[in-house]
């Protein structure tokens, strides 16, 4: 099973600044790798598909980028609705797997 | 548009089963693989298993093995996740998710399990 790691856990942010995630897997997926947004009580999101493919309707300031076993999810010029957690996935080989989240505080 | 509505949320005591559905709308059903997700309360995302809804094939992860179902019934574009011998840690939102990328999400369906 393939392992995703994600850091930070927390993170407090102020708004405009830049914001970036990383996520790591534990061997090789190539590209395979997607990004989600959950808020409370609400269905996870999703942000960017694999690794750096943009989502229609998905503000411009979210980016991915990264192959292999290293990715990072980059949210451009912050805003306070992006307080949520977000969560990296991968695609590549079954099982698929979660991160573990990374929690988003809005200063 | 692309539509996952599931069904209401279910309260079961432990060692019973429980079955939650996943009706599709707005696309071709066969086109597009379905997976389940879980979430405890305040924890994390977890891939339970997938199903091919062209001919029911599936694939679980290994820690539900023998205690979940995935079927799927065509005629109505609806797929289900069974899950037995239920304990209190099952106690989870579940979703259903289309496609390896999980574009579109179910709205959840909350099960409980307690005496």
């Amino acid at each position: 099973e393939i392992v995703l790691t994600q850091s930070p856990d927390f993170q407090s942010v102020t708004p405009k600044e830049k914001v970036t995630i990383t996520c790591r897997a534990s061997q090789s997926i190539a590209n395979s790798l997607h990004w989600y947004q959950q808020k409370p009580d609400q269905s996870p999101k999703l942000l960017i598909k694999y690794a750096s493919q943009s989502i229609s309707g998905v503000p411009s300031r979210f980016s991915g980028s990264g192959s292999g076993t290293d990715f990072t999810l980059t949210i451009n010029s912050l805003e306070t609705e992006d307080a949520a957690t977000y969560y990296c996935h991968q695609s590549s080989s079954l099982p698929y797997t979660f991160g573990q989240g990374t929690k988003l505080e809005i200063k | 548009q692309v539509q996952l509505v599931q069904s209401g949320a279910e309260v079961k005591k432990p060692g019973a089963s429980v079955k939650v559905s996943c009706k599709a709308s707005g696309y071709i059903f066969t086109s597009h693989y379905m997976h389940w997700v879980r979430q405890a309360p305040g924890q994390g995302l977890e891939w339970m298993g997938i199903i091919n809804p062209i001919d029911g094939t599936t694939s679980y992860t290994q820690k539900f093995q023998g205690r979940v179902t995935m079927t799927r019934d065509t005629s109505t574009s609806t797929v289900y996740m069974a899950l037995s011998s239920l304990r209190s840690e099952d106690t989870a939102v579940y979703y259903c998710a289309r496609d390896s990328w999980l574009d579109t999400w179910g709205q959840g369906t909350l099960v409980t399990v307690s005496s």
